[in-house]
C-alpha cells in the first residue's frame, strides 16, 4: 500500500547533539511537509517542500533544516537540541498536480523526540 | 496566524450518541478539512469541504461549513468506542490551498 513512512518512530537525543528523522513517501506526492506537535497541542507546520522548493516558515526557528534529496526522501534535522524541542514531529504529503481547490494530506505515524 | 479554535475542547459521550465539534476561524479560506488522530499517532484526513459547498457527507461523518460565519462543524452519528480520538479541523488559505493551519482540536472520548 502506498503510504508514508517515518524512521525512527521513537528518538531519544542528548541536549545539543544534532539529531535526524527520515520521512520517506511511495505516493509519489509532490509536496512534503514537516509539523510539529506537542502534547495536547495543534501541529505546527515548521517548512515544506514544493518539489525541489524550499519554504520555511517565518517563526520556524534557526535550529530546523531540511533536505529533499529526492521526491520520496525528506529530511528534518535538528542541529542543537534544546529540552523545548521534545515533541512529536509528522512528516506529510499531498499532491498539487493538476490545479483545484484543497489537498488533503498524509501523514506518517510520527516520531516523538525526547531530548535529555 | 490564522487559526481554528475549536469547541469544545473536549467531549465525553456514551457509544450510540452523537459527537458535535466545532470549528471557527478568522479569514477567507479555500477550503476546511476535518483530521482524526488517535492516541500517538499520526493524523488521518476524514473529509475536505470546499468554500463553495455548505454540506458534505462521508459515512457516519457529515460536515457543514458557513463561510458567513466563517464556522465549521463535524458530525459523528452513532458513535463508537472506536471514535475515541483527537480531532481536528484545518484551513487551507486562498493563496496557497496546499498549506494548512490546523485547529487546536477537540478530544473526544466514546464510553462503551
Amino acid at each position: 500500500d502506498a503510504m508514508v513512512i517515518q524512521n525512527p518512530r521513537y528518538q531519544v537525543t542528548q541536549f545539543g547533539k544534532p539529531v535526524t528523522l527520515s520521512c520517506s513517501q511511495t505516493l509519489n506526492h509532490n509536496v512534503m511537509y514537516w509539523y510539529q506537535q506537542k502534547s495536547s497541542q495543534a501541529p505546527k507546520l515548521l517548512f515544506h517542500y514544493y518539489d525541489k522548493d524550499f519554504n520555511n516558515e517565518a517563526d520556524t526557528p534557526d535550529n530546523f533544516q531540511s533536505r529533499r534529496p529526492n521526491t520520496s526522501f525528506c529530511f528534518l534535522d535538528i542541529r542543537s537540541p534544546g529540552l523545548g524541542d521534545a515533541a512529536m514531529y509528522l512528516c506529510a504529503t499531498s499532491s498539487d498536480v493538476g490545479g483545484g481547490s484543497g489537498y488533503e494530506q498524509y501523514f506518517g505515524p510520527g516520531t516523538r523526540l525526547t531530548v535529555t | 496566524s490564522q487559526q481554528g479554535e475549536e469547541d469544545p475542547q473536549a467531549l465525553s459521550i456514551q457509544e450510540g450518541e452523537n459527537a458535535t465539534m466545532n470549528c471557527s476561524y478568522k479569514t477567507s479560506i479555500n477550503n476546511l478539512q476535518w483530521y482524526r488522530q488517535n492516541s500517538g499517532r499520526g493524523l488521518v484526513h476524514l473529509i475536505l469541504i470546499r468554500s463553495n459547498e455548505r454540506e458534505k457527507h462521508s459515512g457516519r461523518l457529515r460536515v457543514t461549513l458557513d463561510t458567513s460565519k466563517k464556522s465549521s462543524s463535524l458530525l459523528i452519528t452513532a458513535s463508537r468506542a472506536a471514535d475515541t480520538a483527537s480531532y481536528f479541523c484545518a484551513t487551507g488559505r486562498m493563496d496557497s490551498s496546499y498549506k494548512l493551519i490546523f485547529g487546536s482540536g477537540t478530544r473526544l472520548l466514546v464510553r462503551p
